[in-house]
């Protein structure tokens, strides 16, 4: 099984609508949980931390299930330019302080016109 | 502010051919670093860390090796590269937030090995 486990899309999605997808991690014990933005042949960008049960950035709505292990992402009222491979990432237990990262493969999103 | 470099931006080499891969960061003292590769298609894959000058732990057994020989300065390097070396390589630092941390990628080489 894999540490961190995404739906690879692609979610198409209208312009204005709300799109929203999990990721799935095995170590129960990680405390660390990210999402990350991949564009085409670009390096990843953090798009928001999630340390406790959840946050939110403006239009991106990050839950954390800790009793279910899995992390959601929400994007409100999406852009043209939310397009992009969404990257969850899970961090390591507390006592493993070198911030090895579990990533997962990514979710395609298209937002189209 | 932090700013983290790598070059070359893409890189074509034949099999069997030498590589070196260079990566600094700015802005910051004893950083944690990071090498990955992704794949075509594929998530991101740690190949080694390193928490000091000197230090390097390695992820994946492979045809690769990497040095820290400053502080600021993480280098991949292979003696003979092979076909399925090809991918995206990234390097990373770990910028910490208190009892937090996150992670910032620089921009990456695209290595073709043909």
């Amino acid at each position: 099984r894999k540490e961190v486990e995404q739906d690879p899309g692609p979610f198409n999605v209208p312009e204005g609508a709300t799109v929203a997808f999990n990721c799935t991690y095995s170590n129960s014990a990680s405390q660390s949980f990210f999402w990350y933005r991949q564009d085409c042949r670009k390096e990843p960008k953090l798009l928001m931390s999630v340390y406790s049960s959840g946050n939110e950035d403006g239009r991106f709505t990050a839950q954390l299930n800790r009793a279910s292990q899995y992390i959601s992402l929400l994007i409100r009222d999406s852009k043209l330019s939310d397009s992009a491979t969404y990257l969850c990432v899970v961090g390591p237990g507390t006592t493993d302080s070198w911030g090895k990262l579990q990533f997962g493969a990514g979710t395609q999103v298209v937002v189209t016109p | 502010s932090q700013t983290i470099h790598q070059w070359p931006a893409t890189l074509v080499q034949p099999v069997g051919s030498p590589l070196s891969l260079e990566c600094t960061v700015e802005g910051t003292s004893n950083p944690n670093l990071y090498w990955y590769r992704q794949a075509a298609g594929r998530g991101l894959q740690l190949l080694f860390y390193s928490v000091g000058i000197g230090q390097i732990s390695s992820e994946v057994p492979q045809n690769l090796s990497a040095s820290r020989p400053q502080d600021r300065q993480f280098i991949l390097s292979s003696k003979k590269l092979l076909l399925s070396d090809s991918g995206f390589y990234l390097c990373a630092w770990l910028s910490y937030q208190g009892v937090s941390y996150e992670q910032y990628f620089g921009p990456g080489t695209r290595l073709t090995v043909t």
